[in-house]
């Protein structure tokens, strides 16, 4: 079974710092990783992805989020945060072996919050 | 192009009545999937489905619960006879037809309460 972990139910940030929030996960074979941000009362926004290819992958509003498959970790970062960012934030994984479209397992969310 | 939509956005049943949540995906999308949100909690998987067929209902409790996604129409999620346990956050979301690896798009969910 797959599984997504994150460590920290919330981070505290300065506005103008970086961030980063903690995403481990425990797949068979090779998997597709996602990160998401969710405002309060809406749905979940995607913000990138990590199928192959270079580790670092970029995304939405100057996040990016780091592959390491010796650490089975997906951690979402971003080099100076605005206070427009706070937010939940869930990673999620599905294996690729699956093929094509799949349901995606979620962790159970990090709140993010950055002070002015 | 219209996003996910869900209706109705919020939804309140007495204990023993049904719940029905609909969703219609964005244009030119023929995967759908449904996920259930507890308070404090992520969100868990229930069922994937595409045009008229049930590919994955692993996450979907056994009584109770059904999908369906009609070859015109939007997709369905019905519960019976709901119980306070249900009370929850129901999300869909849907992916473009093929292999690839594709992200989910996901509606505004549904927020079902109980009394």
């Amino acid at each position: 079974a797959q599984s997504v972990a994150q460590p920290e139910d919330q981070v505290n940030v300065a506005e103008g710092n970086p961030l980063t929030v903690k995403c481990t996960y425990s797949v068979s074979g090779n998997p597709y990783l996602f990160w998401y941000v969710q405002y309060p009362n809406r749905g979940l926004q995607f913000l990138l992805k990590y199928i192959t290819g270079d580790n670092l992958v970029k995304g939405s509003y100057g996040f990016e989020a780091e592959f390491n498959k010796s650490q089975t970790s997906f951690h979402l970062k971003k080099p100076s945060a605005l206070v427009s960012d706070s937010a939940l934030y869930f990673c999620a994984v599905r294996a690729s072996a699956r093929g094509g479209a799949d349901g995606l397992t979620f962790g159970k969310g990090t709140h993010l919050i950055i002070q002015p | 192009n219209a996003g996910v939509m869900q209706n109705p956005r919020h939804l309140v049943r007495r204990r023993g009545q049904e719940a029905r949540l609909r969703c219609s995906p964005m244009k030119g999308h023929s995967h759908v999937y449904w996920y259930r949100q507890l308070p404090e909690e992520g969100l868990k998987f229930m069922v994937y489905l595409q045009k008229e067929n049930i590919i994955d209902e692993s996450g979907m409790p056994k009584e109770r619960f059904s999908a369906e996604f009609p070859k015109e129409g939007p997709s369905i999620l019905r519960i019976q006879q709901v119980v306070r346990g249900d009370s929850a956050a129901y999300f869909c979301a849907s992916s473009p037809p093929g292999q690839g690896a594709y992200e989910q798009y996901f509606g505004p969910g549904t927020r079902l309460t109980v009394t």
